[in-house]
C-alpha cells in the first residue's frame, strides 16, 4: 500500500517557467489538499478537493492551479513560477475533510531562482 | 478567528528524560485534535486523536491529553529517543468543517 505519492521530490525552477506538482493516493480518499510549509509559518491550505470533479481554493491559492479528474489523483500546478514559492509543498488525504486524519506524502521541495 | 499556538518553539533535551509539549487552541466549536510527527524531510505522521470527551490517550510513549474547557493540549514524551527529534505539530478540526487548523510546531531535538 503505497499511500500519498508525491513527484518530483526536488524541483529547481527558474522564475516565469511553469510545472506541475504531482500526487497520487491509493486509499480511496475522497479529501485530498495541497499545503505548502516555510519556516516559521507551519502548513498553510493552497487548494483542496472533496471529491472528483470539484475543488476549492484554500488560504493561500494565488499562483496554483489544481484540477481532479479522478479519485486517486490531484496535480498541483504553477502557473509562472516566482521566488515567494520557494517552499516545501505537502499533498494529503483523507476520508473525510473535518477528519483530521491526513495522510501526507514526503514532500517536494521547489526553489524558483 | 480560529488560531492554535504551540510552545515551545524549540526544546533541547538528553536522551532519556522525558518532555511535554503544550499546545492552546482558540477553535469554535471544537472538534478534535491530533498530534502530528514530522520527521526532518517527510511528511507529517498522526500520533494520536484527542475527541472533545477524552481527557488522555497513550501511544506507546507518546501520552496526549486535552483540557476542553481551557483549551489547552499536551504531548508528554517518556523516556526519550534519539528518534524523537523531529516538529510535533498540533491540528485541530471544528465541527463547522472548515479547514484543519495547524499550529506551528515545535521543533525537539533529543541529544546523547
Amino acid at each position: 500500500n503505497a499511500g500519498v505519492t508525491q513527484t518530483p521530490k526536488f524541483q529547481v525552477l527558474k522564475t516565469g517557467q511553469s510545472m506541475t506538482l504531482q500526487c497520487a493516493q491509493d486509499m480511496n480518499h475522497e479529501y485530498m489538499s495541497w499545503y505548502r510549509q516555510d519556516p516559521g509559518m507551519g502548513l498553510r491550505l493552497i487548494h483542496y478537493s472533496v471529491g472528483a470533479g470539484i475543488t476549492d481554493q484554500g488560504e493561500v491559492p494565488n499562483g496554483y492551479n489544481v484540477s481532479r479528474s479522478t479519485t486517486e489523483d490531484f496535480p498541483l500546478r504553477l502557473l509562472s513560477a516566482a521566488p515567494s514559492q520557494t517552499s516545501v509543498y505537502f499533498c494529503a488525504s483523507s476520508y473525510f475533510r473535518t477528519d483530521t486524519e491526513a495522510f501526507f506524502g514526503q514532500g517536494t521541495r521547489l526553489t524558483v531562482v | 478567528k480560529n488560531q492554535v499556538e504551540q510552545s515551545p518553539q524549540s526544546l533541547i533535551i538528553l536522551e532519556g528524560k522525558n518532555c511535554t509539549l503544550q499546545c492552546n487552541y482558540t477553535v469554535s466549536p471544537f472538534s478534535n485534535l491530533r498530534w502530528y510527527k514530522q520527521d526532518t524531510g517527510r511528511g507529517p505522521v498522526s500520533l494520536t486523536i484527542m475527541t472533545f470527551s477524552e481527557n488522555t490517550k497513550s501511544n506507546g510513549r507518546y501520552t496526549a491529553t486535552l483540557d476542553a474547557d481551557t483549551k489547552q493540549s499536551s504531548l508528554h514524551i517518556t523516556a526519550s529517543q534519539l528518534s524523537d527529534s523531529a516538529s510535533y505539530i498540533c491540528v485541530v478540526t471544528s465541527q463547522a468543517g472548515t479547514a484543519l487548523i495547524f499550529g506551528k510546531g515545535t521543533t525537539l531535538s533529543v541529544s546523547s
